[in-house]
């Protein structure tokens, strides 16, 4: 089956500082990536979409100035934690879909921590 | 809009039993569903997936689901559990294949010996 990867697969940074998570289709062009994050022991909630060569769509609530994300290429979207703060702290994880076959497919997931 | 809602928040069988997850949906068009699996510190696998074909579904590790729409439900099931069946369980929804899902809070398995 079709591989994402994230990295990295965890981060440990100071208050203040950014954070960049990439996100990789290994074998397929993705022009769609969606973004989810997860607390301890609850669900995974959608953050954006993101779109190859344009914009990402962010869900109510998310701040785009904060959660800034580029998907440059048809296999890579990054994610970067700008300014990040303790209540940042999350498992962020990527889906890529296969413009083909609509599946998506989960990468493992990045541990944020900021301390 | 669409969601799904995850009875149980715990559940915990013993190894040989049937296992019973519940996942009951609510949307506005055919809706497509998912089960996944979470492993601890891991990404999401796909257990099986609901897109308007058969009304029960096959998976991966013995696992299998039955759309009933008129119960507005996408139970997951497996007739005998196994220790290494122990992990998160989320079901999920989506309006369509490959759009963002909606997932439920999640259904924390545990397999007593």
């Amino acid at each position: 089956g079709a591989v994402v990867s994230q990295h990295p697969s965890r981060v440990i940074c100071k208050s203040g500082t950014s954070v960049k998570i990439e996100c990789r289709s290994l074998d397929f062009q993705a022009t769609t990536m969606f973004w989810y994050r997860q607390f301890p022991k609850q669900s995974l909630m959608l953050m954006a979409t993101s779109n190859e060569g344009s914009k990402a769509t962010y869900e109510q609530g998310v701040e785009k100035d904060k959660f800034l994300i580029n998907h440059a290429s048809l296999t890579l979207s990054t994610l970067t934690v700008a300014s990040a703060h303790p209540e940042d702290s999350s498992f962020y994880i990527c889906s890529a879909r296969d413009p083909g076959t609509y599946e998506q497919y989960f990468g493992p997931g990045t541990r944020l921590t900021v301390t | 809009a669409q969601s799904v809602t995850q009875l149980g928040s715990h559940v915990s069988v013993s190894e040989g039993a049937l296992v019973l997850l519940r996942c009951n949906y609510s949307s506005s068009v055919p809706p497509y569903l998912f089960w996944y699996v979470q492993y601890p510190n891991q990404g999401l696998q796909l257990l099986l997936k609901y897109t308007s074909a058969a009304t029960l579904v096959k998976g991966i590790n013995g696992f299998e689901a039955e759309f009933k729409k008129s119960e507005t439900s996408f139970h997951l099931t497996k007739p005998s559990a196994h220790m290494s069946d122990a992990a998160e369980y989320f079901c999920a929804v989506s309006e369509d294949s490959g759009y963002a899902l909606n997932f439920g809070k999640g259904t924390s398995l545990l397999v007593t010996p």
